[in-house]
């Protein structure tokens, strides 16, 4: 059972340049997330998707879009990254039978110079 | 602005000792509450979660609810030195709904010394 699968585990950007970060999950789980962690910032919030077929801000969402491709992935894009977007970027998903407690993807390490 | 607040940290006890960690939330109507241990490096992973008042224990962990105050704390008792990690604190304020947004705190650095 992988849980939450995200990939690239690392990634090196030019400014300017455009990426997708990849998320799915086998859990079958209808709500899924995109959060940025920083140094000293806590993970904030960047898009959600509560079902399939809808997506919605959160949080810091300028610069980002998202895709609910299906119920088990859910992609978030760069268009024209810039420095500002140096992160951790974490995919999760969540199930109100679960409690909404969330499982966490490993994170994708952006640097963008 | 949803706001959690946790103790700035860093947090450091002897082993064997109860590591209490504390967190603070602004939206009265909150629901339910976790807890998630980060590894340096890795990523966050449920401890516990609790939506009443009072207290619920998990083994060496106890997570504490006031709702009243707005504050929810987490006690771990004969602290580990393989419990040293990020504590983080996460409130979901969605009600009457499917979707549970976690909004985090800082997080608080727990060192536990030998």
């Amino acid at each position: 059972n992988a849980g939450v699968t995200q990939t690239p585990k690392f990634q090196v950007l030019k400014t300017g340049q455009s990426m997708t970060l990849q998320c799915a999950q086998d859990m079958n789980h209808n709500s899924m997330y995109w959060y940025r962690q920083d140094p000293g910032m806590g993970l904030r919030l960047i898009y959600y998707s509560a079902s399939e077929g809808t997506t919605d801000k959160g949080e810091v969402p300028n610069g980002y879009n998202v895709s609910r491709l299906n119920k088990r992935e859910f992609s978030l894009r760069l268009e024209s990254a810039a420095p500002s977007q140096t992160s951790v970027y974490f995919c999760a998903s969540s199930e109100m039978t679960d409690n909404y407690g969330y499982t966490f993807g490993s994170g994708t390490r952006l640097t963008v110079v | 602005q949803k706001e959690v607040e946790q103790n700035s940290g860093p947090l450091s006890v002897p082993e064997g000792a109860i590591a209490s960690l504390n967190c603070t939330y602004s939206d009265r109507g909150s629901q339910s509450f976790f807890w998630y241990r980060q590894y340096s490096g890795k990523s966050p992973e449920l401890i516990m979660f609790i939506y009443s008042n009072g207290d619920k224990e998990d083994g060496r962990f106890t997570a504490q609810l006031n709702k009243a105050s707005q504050y929810v704390s987490l006690l771990i008792r004969d602290s580990q030195p393989s419990d040293s990690a990020t504590y983080l604190c996460a409130v979901n304020t969605d009600r009457g709904s499917t979707l549970g947004r976690l909004y985090f705190g800082r997080g608080t650095q727990l060192t536990v010394w030998p």
